[in-house]
């Protein structure tokens, strides 16, 4: 069965430090991939998105994801991450022109100010 | 964006009652509609999709008598969770896409749904 995995279940950062979240799924055929980032308290917000073209993608808030299709993998990064960078960040992927989003488990991202 | 509204955002209710979540997509027309469940430190998982004017699609493990689904027009559907009993507590999240072949879902802020 088609699923997503993230590797990390928390994170804890110092505010600056740089931040990888790793996602990889299991899909083989064509995919759109996305990052959705949920603050405390508050609904689902996309990051960014991935439908084709340039595999480097970037989304809101200084955050960019990379897609690596030999390896699977949909990784976000930030180069210098904020306490109010602080939520829980979900991977998740849907098949082509099919609609249904399979998400990951989400990571926890604690940014100590 | 598109924006999606969910209504109530938190309800309490007696075991045995029903309760009917209403999700709109404000500002565009939602060819087809989620519901997602979401329980305490795990990710979302995918309840049924459905389709304005049609029956919806439930996920395997998912009862479709309990958990009634009526996407009555292109930007409202209901999920009415009936005999609603303590396992049922949850937060219930909807998401509605825009048509096209990327199908990208926009979210409801969520409805937190407490069986006493």
């Amino acid at each position: 069965a088609q699923s997503v995995s993230q590797h990390n279940h928390h994170v804890i950062l110092s505010e600056a430090a740089s931040l990888e979240l790793g996602c990889n799924y299991s899909y083989g055929g064509t995919v759109n991939l996305f990052w959705y980032v949920q603050y405390p308290g508050q609904h689902l917000q996309l990051l960014l998105k991935y439908f084709s073209g340039d595999p480097l993608v970037k989304g809101i808030k200084g955050f960019e994801a990379e897609f690596i299709k030999s390896k699977f993998s949909f990784n976000l990064r930030k180069p210098s991450v904020q306490w109010s960078d602080t939520a829980e960040y979900f991977c998740a992927v849907n098949r082509g022109s099919q609609g249904n989003l399979i998400f990951g488990k989400g990571t926890k991202l604690s940014v100590k100010p | 964006g598109a924006v999606v509204s969910q209504h109530p955002s938190w309800v309490i209710c007696k075991s045995g009652t029903s309760v009917k979540i209403e999700c709109r997509s404000l500002d565009f027309q939602a060819t087809t509609m989620f519901w997602y469940r979401q329980f305490p430190k795990q990710s979302l998982m995918l309840m049924a999709t459905s389709n304005e004017g049609s029956k919806a699609t439930y996920e395997q493990g998912v009862e479709k008598d309990k958990f009634l689904i009526n996407h009555a027009s292109l930007t409202l559907s209901t999920l009415t969770v009936t005999s609603a009993h303590p396992e049922d507590s949850s937060f219930y999240i909807c998401s509605a896409s825009l048509a096209g072949p990327y199908n990208e879902q926009f979210f409801g802020p969520g409805t937190r749904l407490t069986v006493l």
